[in-house]
């Protein structure tokens, strides 16, 4: 049983478009949840950190929904160099022990 | 220079054979971790370590063994290793913060560069 569940695409998108993920977990009593970055056959890095009243960054727009155990991430104005994979990752119950969605794949196209 | 290192950044072996890899960190954190990384899998935690006197094994932590050395050294072994432990391995450190609304307190993990392993 997969705790984080995310599609794993792949998303082609023209430049300038906007691109949505989406991202459901299992465990009700995770308290921390992120969406990481990774780049081909490079670590992955914290895009950013997911709260319940939602935060943006840039031109990036995390929310999260308790109740329906759903997180999200939206790209808007989307650049080539955002063309990466994306990883929704939630906590365990006593805020450590990651686990990772298995990513989401983006490709920005010219 | 890097904040988290690891060694061997590439390495291919044999059935049988005892590889160890090792984790170096400079940014002072309690927390280290391992994972390896496959297609279609994702990361998944082999082992993590707390402090230097604390080791708990993780999702996956059969034919592995670890060693925290020191707070700033992690280093993960195979004693035998097999095929199927051919993979991307991860180190990771933390340390519990007060981050976002209402100060909540996270723990932001922050990766080396990883360390390909091949086993023929």
């Amino acid at each position: 049983r997969k705790e984080v569940e995310q599609d794993p695409g792949p998303f082609n998108v023209p430049e300038g478009a906007t691109v949505a993920f989406n991202c459901t977990y299992s465990n009700s009593a995770s308290q921390s949840f992120f969406w990481y970055r990774q780049d081909c056959r490079k670590e992955p890095k914290l895009l950013m950190s997911v709260y319940s009243s939602g935060n943006e960054d840039g031109r990036f727009t995390a929310q999260l929904n308790r109740a329906s155990q759903y997180i999200s991430l939206l790209i808007r104005d989307s650049k080539l160099s955002d063309s990466a994979t994306y990883l929704c990752v939630a906590s365990g119950a006593g805020s450590y022990q990651l686990t990772f969605g298995k990513g989401t794949k983006l490709s920005v196209i010219p | 220079d890097a904040d988290v290192t690891q060694t061997p950044r590439n390495r291919i072996t044999k059935t049988g054979k005892r590889i160890m890899l090792e984790c170096s960190q400079t940014k002072g954190h309690d927390r280290m971790y391992w994972y390896r990384q496959d297609p279609g899998l994702g990361l998944r935690l082999i082992y993590y370590s707390f402090d230097v006197k604390d080791i708990n094994k993780g999702e996956i932590s059969d034919g592995y063994s670890v060693s925290r050395q020191a707070q700033a050294k992690f280093s993960l072994s195979l004693e035998s290793a097999i095929p199927n432990q051919t993979a991307l391995y991860f180190c990771a450190t933390s340390d519990l913060s007060l981050s976002g609304p209402g100060s909540s307190m996270i723990d932001e993990q922050f990766f080396g560069p990883g360390t390909r392993l091949t086993v023929l």
